[in-house]
């Protein structure tokens, strides 16, 4: 069982609050995944990081942004949340070399009215 | 660009039943596959894993098959059982870039 954390759980939101959504991982990982997701549908990666200071942008066009200031800690923050925003939200990590099994954590489900 | 894609959106099959979900990818550069299971309300967990040197490999009650020629995965779930009901993603990973997911397949378990 890997340990990886978010917080919240779920969030209701109204259009253009900011919001960030926690992540936090024990394991010491080095690398760490931010995917969007709607229920049932594939996994998109929005951002991802290969170690403190290191970000980058995924595959899918986002408007959140992240940061990597601890190894531990990978928030993602939505400066004015929309509608579209309205999602489930996984983070995930994995250790630094070899084989990227990543390890990924219960998901934030965000609802944005 | 390369992508991992699942041939069936979804999948029933009875309980007691082996279950057989196929993955097609696309990089045959792909160093190695993961099996992941995502139960509803839940972060996919990992399943199984198999390099791109086998063409085998078993688990507890899981057979992940490869073939290279024509760039296939499978998982083989034997005596398919109600808690097996679950979305199931296939992933390849190449050197140190994250790992390209497929569409994924529901199973569902009929009892």
């Amino acid at each position: 069982e890997a340990d990886i954390y978010q917080t919240p759980r779920y969030l209701v939101i109204g259009t253009g609050k900011k919001i960030t959504l926690e992540c936090s991982q024990t394991m010491g990982h080095d690398k760490m995944y931010w995917y969007q997701q709607d229920p049932g549908m594939e996994l998109h990666l929005i951002h991802y990081s290969y170690g403190v200071n290191s970000t980058e942008k995924g595959d899918l066009s986002s408007e959140s942004t992240v940061s990597r200031i601890r190894t531990e800690h990978f928030p993602l923050t939505l400066e004015s949340a929309r509608p579209s925003h309205t999602s489930q939200y996984l983070c995930a990590s994995s250790e630094p070399r070899g084989k990227e099994t990543q390890y990924f954590g219960p998901g934030t489900r965000l609802l944005v009215l | 660009g390369e992508s991992v894609g699942l041939h069936l959106p979804t999948l029933s099959v009875q309980e007691g039943d082996n279950s057989i979900i196929n993955c097609a990818y696309s990089n045959s550069a792909s160093d190695y596959f993961i099996w992941y299971k995502q139960e509803s309300g839940k972060g996919p967990q990992f399943i199984i894993d198999i390099r791109s040197n086998m063409d085998k490999r078993q688990g507890q009650r899981v057979t992940v098959l490869l073939n290279k020629t024509v760039k296939h995965l499978s998982l083989q779930i034997a005596a398919t059982q109600p808690g097996d009901s679950a979305v199931y993603f296939c992933a390849e990973g190449s050197g140190n870039t994250p790992l390209v997911f497929g569409k994924g397949t529901r199973l569902s378990v009929i009892a």
